[in-house]
């Protein structure tokens, strides 16, 4: 069984401000990992991926993220945020075929 | 080009009536997923199909929900005999390998 925890529910930050969106999953195999993004009344859109090679990887938008195998973590990453940035971010798992998703991070960035 | 599309994009219903949800895929791509969401929540997934067989069912709540893709493109989630804790974003996504592309979703709502 796997499972996605996303310690933040909440993360306001203002305009141009660095960010982090934290991300923990556990897994007794291996793993692929991804983010979403859901914009109000949208459906998901794949920020980013790993699958294997290089832990860290960049996605749309400027985002980027950090596989940590050691801390099974897979925390979000962007050096400024834009007001365009607001909406819900969503860390998934894969291992067979099915994604199992976390509880999801609403980011709202202030001006 | 184009991605996955649903229809209806929202569905109101009386409890005790059926419901049929209609899933298009992107084109070629060989899987499809069925998810649903509770507000505030993350997508929990439903079903699988790898073209037109149905791989796993696991997450299907119940017997009332089925879900077809008979010619491995369209699929159609079906539900018997609504009920208000049917009520969700019903999303679907499709897939050429490990990651997923979702369509709008569907809101259905049960009265």
């Amino acid at each position: 069984a796997q499972s996605v925890t996303q310690l933040d529910s909440q993360v306001p930050v203002f305009e141009e401000a660095p960010v982090e969106l934290r991300c923990n999953y556990s897994s007794s195999v291996s793993v692929y990992l991804f983010w979403y993004v859901q914009y109000p009344n949208q459906g998901l859109q794949l920020l980013l991926k790993y699958l294997s090679g290089s832990t860290l990887v960049k996605g749309i938008n400027g985002f980027e993220a950090e596989f940590n195998k050691s801390q099974t973590s897979f925390h979000l990453r962007k050096p400024s945020v834009h007001i365009s940035d607001t909406a819900e971010y969503f860390c998934a798992v894969s291992s067979a075929r099915q994604l199992t998703f976390g509880s999801g991070t609403q980011l709202t960035v202030l001006p | 080009g184009a991605g996955v599309s649903q229809s209806p994009r929202y569905k109101v219903t009386k409890r005790g009536q059926d419901v049929a949800l209609r899933c298009d895929p992107i084109s070629g791509h060989v899987s499809l997923y069925w998810y649903r969401q509770a507000l505030g929540q993350g997508p929990e997934f439903l079903t699988y199909f790898n073209y037109e067989a149905q791989q796993d069912k696991s997450g299907l709540p119940n017997d009332r929900f089925s879900a077809e893709r008979p010619e491995g493109s369209i699929s159609t989630l079906t539900i018997q005999r609504t009920e208000q804790r049917d009520s969700a974003m019903y999303r679907c996504a499709s897939s050429p390998g490990y990651e997923q592309y979702f369509g709008p979703g569907t809101r259905l709502t049960v009265t």
